[in-house]
């Protein structure tokens, strides 16, 4: 079964500064990532993900993620954060075969003061 | 894009009370539907797998008998939550894939339950 870790639980940051939050996944075998966010009060919404080629993947709102297959990790960036960034960010996988199931990470609550 | 319903959005009801999610796919088919199941300030953790015409798949340490599932359709899937207790409160998140897509699609989730039991 497969596992995701999330390092950090809050981050709190101010605009324009820049972001980086740590996902590190466990799996014997290929897997596809994602990373969702939950701005407050709204349903999860897709930001990026990752089935296979470039490992460096974009998403909405300028939002990317890098996936270091020899780390197990696939940290989601921005370059300059807004107050609307202001989300909780769920990292998940899923092994690459076919309809199988999303685990996911415990989540990062991002603040973003103006 | 993609839109998955999920009613209602807020349920508030006494101790012993059975309530009832509804999760439909609008705009396209799903053989497969999830439910999930987010404590407060926790990941969303997969309750059960459910199947469109069999019967659903649960993860370990959740009732069966207590989730009631049923996938009647390729576009509806039902979490009945049975004589619900104050320990069931909890926000209930559905999702779907689209079944005429190819494998490896993102799930398209509802907008969620927040459920309360007094």
């Amino acid at each position: 079964a497969q596992s995701v870790s999330q390092h950090n639980h809050h981050v709190i940051l101010s605009e324009a500064a820049s972001l980086e939050l740590g996902c590190n996944y466990s799996y014997g075998g290929t897997v596809n990532l994602f990373w969702y966010v939950q701005y407050p009060g709204q349903h999860l919404q897709l930001l990026l993900k990752y089935f296979s080629g470039d490992p460096l993947v974009k998403g909405i709102k300028g939002f990317e993620a890098e996936f270091i297959k020899s780390k197990f990790s696939f940290n989601l960036r921005k370059p300059s954060v807004q107050w609307s960034d202001t989300a909780e960010y769920f990292c998940a996988v899923n092994a690459a075969r076919g309809y199988s199931t999303l685990t996911f990470g415990k989540g990062t609550m991002l603040l973003v003061s103006p | 894009g993609a839109v998955v319903s999920q009613h209602p959005s807020r349920v508030i009801c006494k101790s012993g009370t059975s309530v009832k999610i509804e999760c439909r796919s609008l705009d396209f088919q799903a053989t497969t539907m999830f439910w999930y199941r987010q404590f407060p300030k926790q990941s969303l953790m997969l309750m059960a797998t459910s199947n469109e015409g069999s019967k659903a798949t649960y993860e370990q340490g959740v009732e069966k008998d207590k989730f009631l599932i049923n996938h009647a359709s390729l576009t509806l899937s039902t979490l009945t939550v049975t004589s619900a207790h104050p320990e069931d409160s909890s926000f209930y998140i559905c999702s779907a894939w689209d079944s005429l897509g190819v494998p490896d699609q993102p799930q398209h989730f509802g907008d969620g339950t927040r459920l309360s039991i007094l």
